[in-house]
């Protein structure tokens, strides 16, 4: 079955610490891994995606296909990043809306 | 450009009423799609519309819910006879064309009492 999973609903971590948000998927091909986030009162966002292979915020994501795993990693965590962060896949010939989401990490980043 | 936007944010319903859902989407986007996400879940497709046109709605719950996108006004999503497994937050995002990145609101918050 198709499915992502992100284990953590919630990750408290000080600012300048590194921060990973672990995100694992189960899908039978080759699926497109993408990050999305949500600040405080804002709307859903895209931030990343994988086949992008780009740096946005300072966050990167590397898709590791023995791993089944395509988790979120920033070297040295802001205040600003504190946000809910979900991880998405869609099949190779998926539409744009036919996302498979994780349900969400709460990223709290201390002062 | 004002972002895609829905209203209202928090809706509380009794069991058995009806609610009512908009989304306008971003100027120039008539693609719209809703999806609802339940406690502790990850966000699950509803419905995609075109202006007049539903174009897919194999994740909308075949009784009590319908969606439409009129040529004039906001898309709604409409949840007759309410009940408490309704309460959720209910997205929706919108797209200039099929296939290319959605932008989504800021969600409404159901509450079933």
């Amino acid at each position: 079955a198709q499915r992502v999973t992100q284990p953590e609903k919630l990750l408290s971590v000080f600012k300048g610490a590194p921060v990973e948000l672990k995100c694992n998927y189960s899908y039978s091909g080759s699926p497109e891994l993408f990050w999305y986030v949500q600040y405080s009162r804002q709307r859903l966002q895209l931030l990343l995606r994988h086949i992008s292979r780009e740096s946005i915020k300072g966050f990167t994501a590397d898709l590791n296909k023995g791993e089944t795993s395509f988790h979120l990693k920033k070297p040295f965590a802001q205040e600003e990043d504190s946000a809910m962060y979900y991880c998405a896949l869609s099949g190779p010939m998926d539409s744009n809306y036919q996302l498979i989401w994780g349900a969400g990490t709460k990223l709290i980043i201390k002062p | 450009n004002a972002g895609v936007m829905q209203n209202p944010r928090h809706l509380v319903r009794r069991r058995g009423q009806e609610a009512r859902l908009r989304c306008s989407p971003m100027k120039g986007h008539s693609h719209v799609y809703w999806y609802r996400q339940l406690p502790e879940e990850g966000l699950k497709f509803m419905v995609y519309l075109q202006k007049e046109n539903i174009i897919d709605e194999s994740g909308m719950p075949k009784e009590r819910f319908s969606a439409e996108f009129p040529k004039e006004g906001p898309s709604i999503l409409r949840i007759q006879q309410v009940v408490r497994g309704d309460s959720a937050a209910y997205f929706c995002a919108s797209s200039p064309y099929t296939n290319t990145e959605a932008f989504f609101g800021q969600g409404t918050r159901l509450t079933v009492v």
